[in-house]
């Protein structure tokens, strides 16, 4: 199986600066038949379902969630929130598709500082 | 608007068994992989099963492999978790999910409320 980690576990930042949050996985999650990183970030509010916000690593879901982008590709992955509101304290997790089972990393803590 | 509405959840003993079902709404299920995704209070996210868009292909989370049993139904736009053999530690808010493809292996774009499952004596 593929072991998916987070860093950091939690973090607070001031609004409307960066906040940047790591995804790291056991083995490559790179399709070469594509070239594509089977990689999603959720953002997950209390109470709340999680919502999709980045999948293939870097494709943004929506374009009204543009302070949000992903990067990174094979095993490490990166999560930008460039300029952090309110409305974005939650928990944030990354999860592979490219591999049955589709784990999820344990998850970051956003908060404002 | 989508909708993904599960029911069936409750309070089981240990050792019964459950069965969830998802009824979907305001797009084609037909066309489209589905997942179950559960969380623990207070937990992180445990994705549990997927299924395929016509139910060719399904994989299961080793923790409930061989006692759960995903299905659907593409003439009723529903899914379900056949879920038996329930232990304490499946104790947990189970969400239903729609896939962003028709295959298995994708994200999930779209996560209904979730409905509680109570394992307990």
């Amino acid at each position: 199986d593929i072991v998916m980690t987070q860093s950091p576990d939690s973090l607070a930042v001031s609004l409307g600066e960066r906040a940047t949050i790591n995804c790291k996985s056991s083995q490559s999650v790179l399709h070469s038949s594509n070239n594509k990183n089977y990689l999603a970030w959720y953002q997950q509010k209390p109470g709340q379902p999680p919502k999709l916000l980045i999948y293939w690593a870097s494709t943004r879901q929506s374009e009204d969630l543009d302070r949000f982008s992903g990067s990174g590709s094979g095993t490490d992955f990166t999560l930008t929130i460039s300029s952090l509101q309110a409305e974005d304290v939650a928990v944030y997790y990354c999860q592979q598709y490219f591999s049955s089972p589709f784990t999820f990393g344990p998850g970051t803590k956003v908060d404002i500082k | 608007q989508l909708q993904l509405v599960a029911s069936g959840g409750g309070v089981v003993q240990p050792g019964r068994s459950l069965r969830l079902s998802c009824a979907a709404s305001g797009f084609n299920f037909t066309i489209y992989g589905m997942h179950w995704v559960r969380q623990a209070p207070g937990k992180g996210l445990e994705w549990v099963a997927v299924m395929s868009y016509d139910g060719s292909n399904k994989y299961y989370a080793d923790s409930v492999k061989g006692r759960f049993t995903i299905s659907r139904d593409n003439s009723k736009n529903t899914l379900y978790l056949q879920m038996s053999s329930l232990r304490a530690e499946d104790t947990a808010l189970y969400y239903c999910a729609k896939g962003g493809c028709g295959g298995t292996m994708c994200y999930v774009n779209y996560w209904g409320q979730g409905i509680l499952v109570t394992v307990s004596s």
